[in-house]
């Protein structure tokens, strides 16, 4: 079975520091994609990354990064110079390959942030 | 382009109850998967459609039920509602099988008193 774990439920900064977001997940799966969403008070979802297992590259958007490592089963997540409007709950996902299991996710219990000015 | 559309957008109901929530997909997109979201569970996978077939099915009692139409729009159906329904249900869709960024809509807000 597959399992996403985000310790951290909640993080508080004040604007303009790093906050990185931990994601550890779980399965037996040797090709699989993980994701982030960010989820402003509006309620909606925004997708953020896709990553496949094959892939550990570093990846960095903007002020956002991304560290994916298969040796540890993490994909953590960085905001540098973080702003008010980060502020959000953010999930990240795992999703297996196969027709069957379609996009079907399974998320983390979503990590707080709290960004203050 | 239009992006994902839920209805009714908040809904109360009571006990026993059913209920059906509507998802539009983005044109073009033909899966279609729907998640609840409480504060216990956090966020859970329902079902996903694609061309009007359910390819995958989480762990909710048969009480919850969906479909997908030729157009690609989806309902879900929850009869006999409980207070533990009590969600945000989230629609999102996909372009095509396989894993594709999914474009989530605003929710559909039910209260179960």
């Amino acid at each position: 079975a597959q399992k996403v774990t985000q310790a951290q439920t909640e993080i508080s900064v004040v604007e303009k520091e790093d906050v990185t977001l931990d994601c550890v997940y779980e399965t037996r799966d040797t090709t699989y994609y993980l994701f982030w969403y960010k989820q402003p008070p509006s309620g909606e979802l925004v997708f953020l990354i896709r990553r496949n297992s094959f892939d550990e590259q570093n990846e960095i958007s903007g002020r956002y990064s991304w560290n994916f490592q298969k040796s540890t089963s993490s994909f953590n997540f960085t905001i540098t110079a973080s702003q008010v409007v980060d502020s959000a709950v953010y999930f990240c996902a795992l999703s297996e390959l196969g027709w069957a299991a379609g996009n079907k996710l399974t998320f983390g219990g979503g990590t707080r942030v709290l960004v203050k000015p | 382009k239009a992006g994902v559309t839920q209805t009714p957008r908040y809904l109360i109901k009571t006990r026993g109850q059913q209920v059906t929530l509507s998802c539009s997909p983005i044109s073009g997109h033909r899966s279609v998967s729907w998640y609840q979201q409480t504060p216990g569970q956090g966020l859970q996978f329902l079902f996903e459609y694609f061309s009007e077939t359910q390819r995958n099915k989480g762990n909710f009692p048969g009480r919850f039920s969906g479909r997908q139409f030729s157009n690609s729009r989806s309902e879900m159906n929850v009869s006999t509602l409980e207070l533990g329904d009590s969600a945000l249900y989230l629609c999102a869709s996909s372009l095509e099988e396989g894993i594709n960024e999914q474009f989530f809509g605003p929710g559909t807000r039910l209260t179960v008193l």
